[in-house]
């Protein structure tokens, strides 16, 4: 079975500062990897995802993470937030046979003006 | 094209009754997954359902069941309501089964069980 820590339950930073949001996971299988975040009083949306190939992903609002397999890691960075990037981001790993879909238990970012 | 649909949105019930979600997905999804988000337990994965079957499954009791229609929607219940059973319970759909396929979640049921 696979596990998520997101150490991190809270993280205020002020606007245009830089920003690391870890996830840790461990798993017996490969897993695919996955952050998610939730705007208050919204579903979830998927902001980026590691399946295979570059380790270093990106989505189209200025988020990266890096998969670092020896660190079983999966953090994800920002340069420069901005206040609407106010959420709560979840990480989340599924193995490589599709099972056993686990969520970490969330960081909420609070971006200060 | 319309997102994913929930309903109701907010629900109210009482220890020991059974209850029903409704989840419509995106035109065209065939698979629709349930998640239980709660403060204590974060979210967790229910079941996934495609094409009418029952794909994978979570770790929770058989008083949570669910199934799905010709049409993709899909209906959760949850019967013999515990008090832990208040959550914001989450629909999300996706064109196919499998890792690779982008997974759209709707806005989510919240129940509260008194």
């Amino acid at each position: 079975a696979q596990s998520v820590t997101q150490l991190d339950s809270q993280v205020p930073v002020f606007e245009e500062a830089p920003v690391e949001l870890r996830c840790n996971y461990s798993s017996s299988v490969s897993v695919y990897l996955f952050w998610y975040v939730q705007y208050p009083n919204q579903g979830l949306q998927l902001l980026l995802k590691y399946l295979s190939g570059s380790t270093l992903v990106e989505s189209i609002n200025g988020f990266e993470a890096e998969f670092n397999k020896s660190q079983t890691s999966f953090h994800l960075r920002k340069p420069s937030v901005h206040i609407s990037d106010t959420a709560e981001y979840f990480c989340a790993v599924i193995n490589n046979y599709g099972q056993n879909f686990v969520f970490g238990p969330g960081t909420r970012l609070s971006v200060l003006p | 094209k319309a997102g994913v649909t929930q309903t109701p949105r907010y629900l109210i019930k009482t220890r020991g009754q059974q209850v029903t979600l409704s989840c419509s997905p995106i035109s065209g999804h065939r698979s629709v997954s349930w998640y239980q988000q709660t403060p204590g337990q974060g979210l967790q994965f229910l079941f996934e359902y495609f094409s009418e079957t029952q794909r994978n499954k979570g770790n929770f009791p058989g008083r949570f069941s669910g199934r799905q229609f010709s049409n993709s929607r899909s209906e959760m219940n949850v019967s013999t309501l515990e008090l832990g059973d208040s959550a914001l319970y989450l629909c999300a759909s996706s064109q196919n089964s499998g890792v690779g396929n982008e997974q759209f979640f709707g806005p989510g049921t919240r129940l509260t069980v008194l």
